[in-house]
């Protein structure tokens, strides 16, 4: 039982191309995040939803999009893809986003390269 | 400068010793602090977190926070070489009531045989 999905786990694509990733937790938690992880593993912050409502947007550019359809899922669509935008990105979640002591749950991450 | 800074490392220790990894923060009102465990390839795990000053104890693990100091750290007894990881200090900056954890860039820890 996968607590915290991700899928696809590798994503080869062409620069230009438009790509989705999708997200689905089981453990009954309020909040998702995205994060990305570049090639020198800095991981950062890119978005936050808390039951349904965008609470972060961290200067992301407008090519993604993130979308949650209900609690359980947060969805990361990506325009225009660029080189820059190769890197292992992040699904967690946590019980509630409310509070600073939120054990965050990590997905296995999907690998995104871009030709 | 950064808001939360590691040494990249590796940090070289022989297996049995102590591992001691630190991290530095830049946001004074920061309150609560994590730290968690990425082996290559995988995810990131949480295994500590801490919100007092002064050691929280895990098993084998020691969390330190002096938030005066903006200093936090963990101590790894008896390091094994599964260990061998890299370390993530991730500190809570979030200016409203919702979470946004700022990570370093992580410590390497290599636990020799």
């Amino acid at each position: 039982d996968t607590a915290v999905s991700q899928t696809p786990k590798y994503l080869v694509t062409q620069m230009g191309n438009d790509k989705s990733i999708k997200c689905e937790q089981n453990l009954g938690h309020d909040t998702m995040y995205w994060y990305k992880q570049d090639s020198k593993k800095f991981l950062k912050i890119m978005f936050s939803y808390n039951n349904k409502e965008l609470i972060i947007n961290e200067t992301v550019p407008n090519r993604f999009s993130p979308k949650s359809p209900d609690k359980a899922h947060l969805n990361l669509h990506i325009n225009s893809l660029e080189l820059g935008d190769s890197a292992v990105y992040f699904c967690a979640s946590s019980p509630t986003g409310r509070g600073g002591n939120q054990p965050q749950h990590f997905g296995d991450g999907t690998r995104l390269s871009i030709l | 400068q950064k808001e939360v800074e590691q040494n990249s490392g590796p940090l070289s220790v022989p297996e049995g010793a102590i591992a001691s990894l630190n991290c530095t923060y830049s946001d004074r009102v920061s309150q609560s602090f994590f730290w968690y465990r990425q082996y290559s390839g995988k995810s990131p795990e949480l295994i500590m977190s801490i919100y007092s000053n002064g050691d929280k104890e895990d098993g084998r693990f020691t969390a330190q926070l002096n938030k005066a100091s903006q200093y936090v750290s963990l101590l790894i007894r008896d390091s094994q070489p599964s260990d061998s990881a890299t370390y993530l200090c991730a500190v809570n900056m979030a200016n409203t009531g919702f979470q946004k954890l700022v990570f370093g860039t992580g410590t390497r820890l290599l636990v020799s045989p």
